[in-house]
C-alpha cells in the first residue's frame, strides 16, 4: 500500500463549489504539506503543518484552507473554487526526527474548475 | 518565490548518453535535494547533498554542490528510456528557529531519453 494517499485522484467541478482534497499517510511523520503544480511554474507551497496544532500558510494560501484532523490526515479545502485553481495538487510528508527534510509525495489530485 | 532554478528547461538525449542538469539558488542552504517526477505523478526523492559536501553518488546519479557559486548539478550516466521524467532541485534553508524546514522547489528540467 502507498505510504501517502490522496483522494480523489481526479475531480472536475464548477466555479463557486466547495471542494475538499484529502491526504492520509502511514509513514508516522509529523510534518505534512500541500503543494500545487502548474505547467512551467514548478511546485508552490500552499500550507504546511508541523503537528496537529501547528498550521502555517505557504506562499499561495489565498483561496485555500486546511484542516489537520490527526497526525495522519491533512485536508485541503477550496471554499469557492475558481478556474485559476485548476492544477495538480500534491500532499507530502517529512520526518521531524531527521534534520534533512526529505519529503515523500502522494500521487496527486488533478483538479479542474470549469 | 522560486529559490532554485534548473537549467536547461528541457533536454533530449539518446539512450546511453549522459544527462547533466543544473540548479542555481539564491540564499544559503542546509541541504539541496533532487527529485524526479514521471508524467503527472508524485515526486520521488533521488538524492540529498548537505551544504558541507561537494559531491555525492547514488548508483548512476552524481550530484555536485558549489556553495560559493550557489549551484548544483545532477549527472545521470548511461541514461535509459525509463529515466525520461522531470527533475527538480529543492533547497532546504538553514534552521533559523520557528516554523522552518520547508523546501523550495525549482521549475524543473524535462529530460527525454530516446531509445
Amino acid at each position: 500500500d502507498a505510504d501517502v494517499t490522496q483522494t480523489p485522484r481526479n475531480r472536475i467541478t464548477k466555479t463557486g463549489k466547495r471542494i475538499m482534497l484529502e491526504c492520509s499517510q502511514t509513514k508516522g511523520h509529523d510534518r505534512m504539506y500541500w503543494y500545487r503544480q502548474d505547467p512551467g511554474l514548478g511546485l508552490r507551497l500552499i500550507y504546511y503543518s508541523f503537528d496537529v496544532k501547528d498550521i502555517n500558510k505557504g506562499e499561495i494560501s489565498d483561496g485555500y484552507s486546511v484542516s489537520r484532523q490527526a497526525q495522519a490526515k491533512f485536508s485541503l479545502s477550496l471554499e469557492s473554487a475558481i478556474p485559476n485553481q485548476t492544477a495538480l495538487y500534491f500532499c507530502a510528508t517529512s520526518d521531524a526526527s531527521t534534520p534533512y527534510n526529505e519529503q515523500f509525495f502522494g500521487p496527486g489530485t488533478r483538479l479542474t474548475v470549469l | 518565490s522560486q529559490q532554485g532554478e534548473e537549467d536547461p528547461q528541457a533536454l533530449s538525449i539518446q539512450e546511453g548518453e549522459n544527462a547533466t542538469m543544473n540548479c542555481s539558488y539564491k540564499t544559503s542552504i542546509n541541504n539541496l535535494q533532487w527529485y524526479r517526477q514521471n508524467s503527472g505523478r508524485g515526486l520521488v526523492h533521488l538524492i540529498l547533498i548537505r551544504s558541507n559536501e561537494r559531491e555525492k553518488h547514488s548508483g548512476r546519479l552524481r550530484v555536485t554542490l558549489d556553495t560559493s557559486k550557489k549551484s548544483s548539478s545532477l549527472l545521470i550516466t548511461a541514461s535509459r528510456a525509463a529515466d525520461t521524467a522531470s527533475y527538480f532541485c529543492a533547497t532546504d534553508p538553514p534552521n533559523s528557529g520557528g516554523s522552518n524546514y520547508k523546501l523550495t522547489f525549482g521549475k524543473g528540467t524535462l529530460l527525454t531519453v530516446n531509445p
